[in-house]
């Protein structure tokens, strides 16, 4: 099993809403990445873990709220959004330990639009 | 402040010739640099890559090119295909500090 799956595929919620977007592998890798991509913009890096453990959190609000629950899942955890967060969130995995040169492998991404 | 820069937003080629696709990056610290080719609805899938120790890569009909002085790298498809039709983005690290960037894309159209 090569491939990366993000669940679900398009979410629309407000602002006041609770929601999670879930990333599941079966590669064995041991890094999963978050990244959040506006349109006509490239991917940008939001969150990484390693080995379970967050190792980098490039200053994202705290409405966002990661979760590593095991080697193949990975959480995000949405509160309080704003409209400005309607975006592309693209999730990826690698082999290694989540050092930013290794090869990531990504997922289809969940379209999220806040209302 | 784009750190990666794909000044060409698209490109059109006709089959079998050549597509060169030209990445910008402005940090000196980045010492590793990826390829990554993007269809629609899907997410960004792995072309291949190059370490600054390095000038030249080349994995079958896809060579990268850095030039480390002019902070420029370059992805040469030859020959390219209908389905190499996609955006292309660059990306670029750094291990020190753990960067990463994408850069801003180029949707290349391979015509039949």
């Amino acid at each position: 099993d090569t491939e990366v799956t993000q669940t679900p595929k398009h979410l629309v919620m407000g602002m006041t809403n609770k929601k999670s977007l879930k990333c599941e592998q079966h590669m064995g890798h041991r890094a999963m990445y978050w990244y959040k991509q506006k349109a006509k913009k490239p991917p940008e890096l939001m969150f990484v873990y390693s080995y379970e453990k967050l190792s980098i959190n490039e200053s994202v609000p705290s409405r966002f709220s990661p979760e590593c629950p095991n080697s193949s899942l990975l959480n995000l955890h949405l509160h309080a959004l704003q409209p400005e967060d309607s975006a592309l969130y693209l999730c990826a995995s690698s082999q290694g330990q989540g050092k930013v040169t290794d090869t990531q492998y990504f997922g289809p991404g969940t379209r999220l639009t806040v209302l | 402040d784009q750190q990666v820069k794909q000044n060409s937003p698209s490109l059109s080629v006709q089959e079998g010739r050549i597509s060169i696709l030209n990445c910008d990056y402005t940090n000196s610290m980045f010492d590793y640099f990826l390829w990554y080719k993007k269809y629609p609805a899907e997410g960004p899938t792995f072309l291949i890559s190059i370490s600054s120790i390095k000038d030249k890569n080349e994995d079958g009909r896809f060579t990268v090119f850095l030039n480390k002085s002019a902070k420029h790298l370059s992805l040469h498809i030859v020959p390219s295909q209908p389905g190499d039709s996609a955006v292309y983005f660059c990306a670029a690290s750094a291990l020190a500090g753990n960067q990463f960037y994408f850069g801003t894309g180029t949707s290349l159209t391979v015509i039949p």
